[in-house]
């Protein structure tokens, strides 16, 4: 199985609006509904902040949400904010009962 | 409260076998569905999802590492083992497990990961 695709690096000013894509084949993103997204700062371990593609935990700024076409995911941050610069990590669950996550994106709020 | 807390050898030479451990706590492996997952993350690079384990004790790897991995728990002492065999530099990692909650698809509880580096 392939890495997930995203883009290598994305950018906005703080209150702006972002989105960071996720394709994925019909093996693993397009297969079900099963796509979260992790944030990670530099020398942490990652945060859940979506799952099932659109579903956020306890705790998760309503600013984070996810969306799912075909065989691409997207998560979008609303209201940007210095603190949400980080990694971000998209992850299917596969038909082969295995996991597979993407290349990640940097976040840079200018 | 979950937590989970890697340990392991920081230093290993190529083609030796590493053995990490994950302890837990806060969740037990022998409640259905639950399971404990690897990833690894090269410095500077993304996440690589390696293996999982359930806690009727099926197992699943990823298919690149599947012949190198075994994944096994001791519901007794709440730990899981990853072995992983014919290390070598590009396996220079942190790696961190993670718990899979029962009957979802995602990784809500992570550890704080321990770096492993392989050189001579």
């Amino acid at each position: 199985q392939s890495a997930l695709t995203q883009p290598a690096s994305v950018s906005g000013s703080p209150g702006q609006s972002i989105t960071i894509s996720c394709t994925g084949t019909s093996s693993d993103v397009g297969a079900y509904n099963f796509v979260s997204w992790y944030l990670q700062h530099p020398g942490k371990a990652p945060k859940l902040m979506i799952f099932d593609v659109s579903y956020r935990p306890s705790g998760v700024s309503n600013r984070f949400s996810g969306s799912k076409s075909g065989n691409t995911a997207s998560l979008t941050i609303s209201g940007l904010q210095a603190e949400d610069e980080a990694d971000y990590y998209c992850c299917s669950y596969t038909t082969s009962s295995t996991w597979v996550f993407g290349g990640g994106t940097k976040l840079t709020v200018l | 409260q979950i937590t989970l807390k890697e340990s392991g050898p920081t230093l290993v030479k190529p083609t030796q076998t590493l053995t990490l451990t994950c302890t837990f706590s806060g969740f037990s492996l022998s409640t259905s569905g639950v399971g404990v997952g690897w990833i690894r993350q090269p410095p500077g690079k993304a996440l690589e999802w390696l293996a999982l384990i359930y806690w009727n004790d099926d197992k699943r790897y990823s298919p690149s590492l599947k012949n190198r991995l075994t994944i096994t728990k001791d519901t007794s002492k709440n730990q899981v083992v990853l072995t992983m065999t014919n290390l070598d530099p590009v396996d220079t990692a942190t790696y961190y497990c993670a718990h899979r909650p029962r009957g979802w698809y995602y990784f809500d509880c992570w550890g704080q990961g321990t770096l492993v580096t392989v050189s001579s």
